[in-house]
């Protein structure tokens, strides 16, 4: 079974640049999530989808950052303008939809970003 | 407010010793506890998940614990190796109906040392 899949790996830009970051989740995967992780911090959820719908988008810095999941299969992450506390590494999860059940999240390898 | 804290925030071992490391939460409607391994650079992969009812499960050397009445839970790590070195995250899951939320610790860095 193939894994989540994110590209790229690896990403160094400069303030007030823009940047996207692609993510395809587990086939038949319900529920996509992306998160920040910032050196030495656990992941923090910016934005979680179920199917092509936003579950959860109250840590999203709407300003700067936009996500979509076309047809509730891959999704994209934007930053535009990007800042220099946006360095940090950018995973992507999925999990199945199953209401109660004890669902696993795979992560991808995720993209760490570098702002300069 | 949900919220997951994990002690020991960084822990050095030798090889081949056993170590604890522990995570409390405050999380409302509790759903599922995990736990996950991060290797640098690497996105978190799990070992193991936890429900309501089941006190403790094991996966190879690591044995987690779970106490749903005083919301603590524990992953013992045996027989260190170096390859176990590494972040050891908690998360909770959150028990909505129709989809899950998880909340996640800040992580135990664990460095296993010849």
């Amino acid at each position: 079974e193939a894994g989540v899949a994110q590209s790229p790996r690896y990403k160094i830009i400069e303030k007030r640049q823009s940047v996207a970051f692609w993510c395809n989740p587990i086939s038949g995967h319900a529920t996509l999530y992306w998160y920040q992780q910032i050196l030495g911090q656990g992941p923090k959820l910016l934005i979680q989808f179920q199917n092509n719908g936003v579950v959860d988008d109250s840590q999203l810095p709407k300003d700067r950052f936009s996500a979509e999941r076309l047809k509730g299969v891959d999704s994209t992450l934007k930053i535009q303008p990007a800042k220099l506390e946006d360095s940090a590494v950018y995973l992507c999860a999925s999990s199945l939809r199953k209401p109660g059940a004890n669902t696993e999240a795979f992560f991808g390898q995720g993209t760490r970003l570098t702002v300069v | 407010k949900n919220q997951v804290e994990q002690s020991p925030q960084s822990l050095i071992i030798l090889e081949g010793k056993n170590c604890t490391l522990q995570c409390n939460y405050t999380v409302s409607p509790f759903s599922n506890l995990r736990w996950y391994k991060q290797d640098t650079g690497r996105g978190p992969v799990s070992l193991t998940i936890m429900t309501f009812s089941e006190n403790t499960k094991s996966n190879g050397r690591y044995t987690a614990t779970l106490d749903a009445d005083t919301k603590q839970s524990s992953l013992h790590i045996t027989a260190s190796q170096l390859s176990d070195s590494a972040s050891y995250i908690c998360v909770v899951s959150l028990g909505y109906t129709g989809f899950q939320k998880l909340v996640f610790g800040t992580g135990t860095r664990l460095l296993v040392s010849p």
